[in-house]
């Protein structure tokens, strides 16, 4: 069984001050998807990253993959009231014919104004 | 375009019952994913349908049971409802099984009582 670690669980952080979440894994993904999810929404896609040791840009947030795709990393710069949230990461098995998205546990994010 | 849509919103069931949710994917998508999500287990694989077949199933027990019809729409139905089915059911589609993009609908959120 695939298993995603995220770190760390919850944070709350004063506006400006910058922040990153961390999703840890044993196993390789063929590719890996960052979300946010409001309170009683579904997950929103933010990024996927496909190559090892990629790096995407998104305004401040900026996601990498590892070079072994195993692990990944989101980094806030000067985060925003706007950015709290669930922030989810997920990897794609796409092994043996399988196709599914196994999930961290999330990082629940409070930014205080 | 139009997002996944699912429905209903919200529900009220009482144990023993069944339900039948409803996901309509992104109009192309042809890959149906379900998972659902708790506060204590976070998100979980349910089940993956593409081109009306089941392709892969999470590890739940079998009063949870899914469709894909040819149009890609999609249901699933939980019977012999319990307590602990209490959830967010999320469907998820992609424009194929290999597709790196997925994308969620806002969720059906179940109650049993």
């Amino acid at each position: 069984t695939q298993l995603l670690e995220q770190s760390p669980q919850f944070l709350s952080i004063q506006e400006g001050e910058n922040l990153t979440v961390y999703c840890n894994s044993s196993s390789v993904f063929s590719s890996l998807q960052w979300y946010r999810q409001e309170p009683g929404e579904g997950p929103v896609l933010l990024v996927t990253v496909v190559t090892g040791g990629e790096v995407k840009k998104l305004k401040r947030l900026t996601f990498q993959f590892g070079d072994a795709r195993k692990d990944s990393s989101l980094h806030i710069t000067a985060a925003q009231p706007g950015d709290t949230g669930l922030y989810l990461c997920a990897g794609l098995n796409s092994g043996a014919g399988s196709y599914q998205l196994t999930f961290g546990k999330g990082t629940k994010l409070s930014v205080i104004p | 375009k139009a997002g996944v849509t699912q429905t209903p919103r919200y529900l009220i069931k009482t144990r023993g019952q069944q339900v039948t949710l409803s996901c309509s994917p992104i109009s192309g998508h042809r890959s149906v994913s379900w998972y659902q999500q708790t506060p204590g287990q976070g998100l979980q694989f349910l089940f993956e349908y593409f081109s009306e077949t089941q392709r892969n199933k999470g590890n739940f027990p079998g009063r949870f049971s899914g469709r894909q019809f040819s149009n890609s729409r999609s249901e699933m139905n939980v019977s012999t409802l319990e307590l602990g089915d209490s959830a967010l059911y999320l469907c998820a589609s992609s424009l194929s099984r290999a597709g790196n993009t997925i994308y969620f609908g806002e969720g059906s959120w179940l109650t049993v009582v």
